[in-house]
């Protein structure tokens, strides 16, 4: 079982579409939270941390359920600029090896016009 | 303002070659890591290094080496590339390991 688990998708979804990522992990210990971006071919990039009390930027708000072990990522209105794939990262100690930043596989998103 | 810079940003290398993967950052930053990244996969940790003169192994380090004899660079070694080394390599740096991760611009690394 993967540390983190993302849906992979494809999601396809039309202009001004709200759509929604989820993302589980497996170490109740995790600390910290976060949603990378990655465009195609290029480096991953920080979009938003993931608090307690769940976090709202401009149209993108992230929450956490530490009970469950789940994290989520809301996209309000999407944009063609928002097509990416959108990474869940979790601050963890997996099996046998030191406490790291341990990336889900990724959701692709690709809005249409 | 260069951030984390890689070089190279592709090469292809027979199999059983040797490289080595320079990374390079001017943020100060204490924490550098080195990721593969494979379709399907996500980003994988392969070595990190949380200061000057320290490395240590992360979840798949065999095959490869690192040093980190500056603080602002961190150099990942293939002694003898296999094929299952093709991969899209990561340099990363963060102030510390529960913060903001900044990437370079990747390796594409093809063995053949």
């Amino acid at each position: 079982r993967k540390e983190v688990e993302q849906d992979p998708g494809p999601f396809n979804v039309p202009e001004g579409a709200t759509v929604a990522f989820n993302c589980t992990y497996s170490n109740s210990a995790s600390q910290s939270f976060f949603w990378y971006r990655q465009d195609c071919r290029k480096e991953p990039k920080l979009l938003m941390s993931v608090y307690s009390s769940g976090n709202e930027d401009g149209r993108f708000t992230a929450q956490l359920n530490r009970a469950s072990q789940y994290i989520s990522l809301l996209i309000r209105d999407s944009k063609l600029s928002d097509s990416a794939t959108y990474l869940c990262v979790v601050n963890m100690r997996p099996s046998g090896s030191a406490r790291q930043l341990t990336f889900g596989s990724g959701t692709q998103l690709t809005v249409l016009p | 303002n260069a951030g984390v810079t890689q070089t190279p940003k592709f090469r292809v290398l027979k199999t059983g070659q040797s490289m080595t993967l320079l990374c390079a950052q001017d943020m100060n930053h204490e924490y550098m890591y080195w990721y593969r990244q494979d379709p399907g996969m996500g980003l994988r940790l392969i070595h990190y290094s949380v200061g000057e003169g320290t490395t240590a192994k992360g979840e798949v380090p065999d095959g490869y080496n690192v040093s980190r004899l500056k603080k602002q660079n961190f150099l990942l070694g293939l002694e003898s590339a296999a094929p299952s080394q093709t991969s899209v390599y990561f340099c990363a740096s963060s102030n510390q390991m529960n913060t903001e991760a900044f990437f370079g611009q990747g390796t594409r690394l093809t063995v053949v």
